[in-house]
């Protein structure tokens, strides 16, 4: 059964910082990995899509990174915003025909002026 | 274009009372989802329609949830009767289907509040 896991649960930094977020995953025979964004009260937006083939994609000031083999991805937030504080999750999808998100638990980021 | 519509948006009802909550996904969308998401957890898959049909359903509570989807287009989610548990986030999410990358995108949630 797949877990995924994002550690730390919750994350504060002052404006202006790089940071990383991370995602874990325990089994590595996955179809692609999402992160989403989630402000409070509200539903998921999408940020990046990895597929399983790719090692990173970039949007903007985000940098997400898969490392299949060992589980692991990164969304790398350059010079952050306070307008960046909100829930990060990130979620696997097993395999193309499965088209089953499994999520983590999320990264609850606040980015302090 | 418009993403995926959900209503309502909050609803608060007594314990044994029914629910329903209603999804729009996005125009040509043939795979529906609906998650369950607690508070300070992520989202956990309760079905998963491709078009009118459900082909994942062995997460949902078939003694008191319900879910159709006719015509492949909109879907409903019910509850009946409700049970203080079931206080929660109800997403939905549509994807295009097919062989596609799979992304997923959601509506703003329905947030159910049981007393």
């Amino acid at each position: 059964k797949q877990e995924v896991t994002q550690i730390p649960a919750a994350l504060s930094v002052p404006e202006g910082e790089n940071l990383v977020l991370n995602c874990s995953f325990t089994d590595s025979a996955i179809y692609n990995l999402q992160w989403f964004r989630q402000d409070p009260g509200k539903g998921l937006t999408s940020l990046l899509l990895i597929q399983s083939s790719q090692r990173e994609q970039t949007s903007g000031r985000l940098n997400a990174s898969l490392d299949k083999s060992s589980g692991r991805s990164t969304l790398y937030i350059a010079a952050s915003q306070p307008g960046d504080s909100a829930t990060y999750l990130c979620a696997v999808r097993r395999w193309q025909g499965a088209q089953k998100l499994v999520f983590g638990q999320g990264t609850r980021l606040t980015i302090n002026p | 274009e418009a993403g995926v519509v959900q209503s309502p948006r909050y609803k608060i009802i007594e314990k044994k009372q029914p629910v329903a909550f209603w999804c729009n996904p996005i125009s040509g969308h043939n795979t529906l989802y609906w998650y369950l998401q607690n508070l300070g957890q992520g989202p956990e898959l309760l079905i998963r329609y491709e078009n009118e049909e459900a082909v994942d359903d062995s997460q949902l509570p078939k003694d008191r949830f319900s879910a159709e989807r006719l015509k492949g287009v909109d879907s409903t989610l019910k509850i009946q009767p409700a049970e203080l548990g079931d206080s929660a986030v109800y997403l939905c999410a549509s994807s295009p289907g097919g062989t596609n990358t799979g992304e997923l995108f959601f509506g703003e949630g329905s947030r159910l509040t049981v007393l």
